[in-house]
C-alpha cells in the first residue's frame, strides 16, 4: 500500500506554544524521500523540506524542526514558539514509484 | 520572476463546457505535474510528464487531456465539464521524479455550475 497518514485533522494552539504535526508513512523500500509542504490561507503550496531515508539526523531550520524515525516510519514536524503566520494546512508526502503521495493534511490554527 | 505560473487563477463555467488551464515553469525542470485538490484539501496526482512524455496517468476520466508542447509547458484541457470537476488544480514541476521536491503554481480554482 502507498499511504501517508496525518492523523491530526486540525490543531489549535495559542501563539508562542510549541506544536508537533505527526506524519506516518507506509514503506517496504529502503530508499525513499519524504517531504513537508505548507499551504497558507492564500492557497499556494510551499515546499518546506526534503529528507532521504538514509539521513536520520534531525533537521532544524529556525523555528521549524523535523524528527525522522525510521523505526516507526514517522517524520514529524515541530514548530517552536508558534506565530499567527504559521496558520496553514501542512502536508506530509512520500515518493512512491513515479509519484508523490500526500497525506490528508493537518490544519494548524494559531491564535493570538 | 514567477517560477511556476498558471492561468487562469479562477475559472467559472457551466456544465458541459470545455475549458483549458495553462501552466508554464521557468525553472528548467524536466518533469511537470497536474494535481487536483478537492474541497477537503486532499491532493491527488492526475498526470506527470517528463520531457514532454506522459509518465503518470492516474485513473483520470478521458475528459481530461494534458498536453505538453515543450518541457516548460503543461496544459490541461477538460471536456464536457461536470459538477464534480469543481476543485483547485495545481501544476507543479521538479528536476526529476518523486525523489525531488516539487514546486507548485498558484493553483486554478475551477467552479462548475
Amino acid at each position: 500500500a502507498q499511504k501517508v497518514t496525518q492523523a491530526q485533522t486540525e490543531i489549535s494552539v495559542v501563539e508562542k506554544e510549541d506544536v508537533t504535526l505527526d506524519c506516518v508513512y507506509e514503506t517496504r523500500d529502503t530508499t525513499y524521500y519524504l517531504f513537508w509542504y505548507k499551504q497558507p490561507p492564500s492557497g499556494e503550496l510551499v515546499f518546506l523540506i526534503r529528507r532521504n531515508s538514509f539521513d536520520e539526523q534531525n533537521e532544524i531550520s529556525g523555528r521549524y524542526s523535523w524528527n525522522f524515525q525510521k523505526s516507526t516510519s514517522s517524520f514529524n514536524f515541530t514548530i517552536t514558539a508558534s506565530q499567527v503566520v504559521d496558520s496553514a494546512v501542512y502536508f506530509c508526502a512520500r515518493g512512491y514509484g513515479n509519484k508523490l503521495v500526500f497525506g490528508a493534511g493537518t490544519i494548524l490554527r494559531v491564535k493570538s | 520572476d514567477t517560477a511556476v505560473s498558471q492561468t487562469p487563477k479562477y475559472l467559472v463555467t457551466q456544465m458541459g463546457n470545455d475549458k483549458s488551464i495553462k501552466c508554464e515553469q521557468n525553472l528548467g525542470h524536466d518533469t511537470m505535474y497536474w494535481y487536483k485538490q478537492d474541497s477537503k484539501k486532499f491532493l491527488k496526482i492526475m498526470f506527470s510528464y517528463n520531457n514532454k512524455e506522459l509518465i503518470i496517468n492516474e485513473t483520470v476520466p478521458n475528459r481530461f487531456s494534458p498536453k505538453s508542447p515543450d518541457k516548460a509547458h503543461l496544459n490541461l484541457h477538460i471536456n464536457s465539464l461536470e459538477l464534480g470537476d469543481s476543485a483547485v488544480y495545481f501544476c507543479a514541476s521538479s528536476e526529476g521524479g518523486p525523489t525531488y521536491e516539487q514546486y507548485f503554481g498558484p493553483g486554478t480554482r475551477l467552479t462548475v455550475t
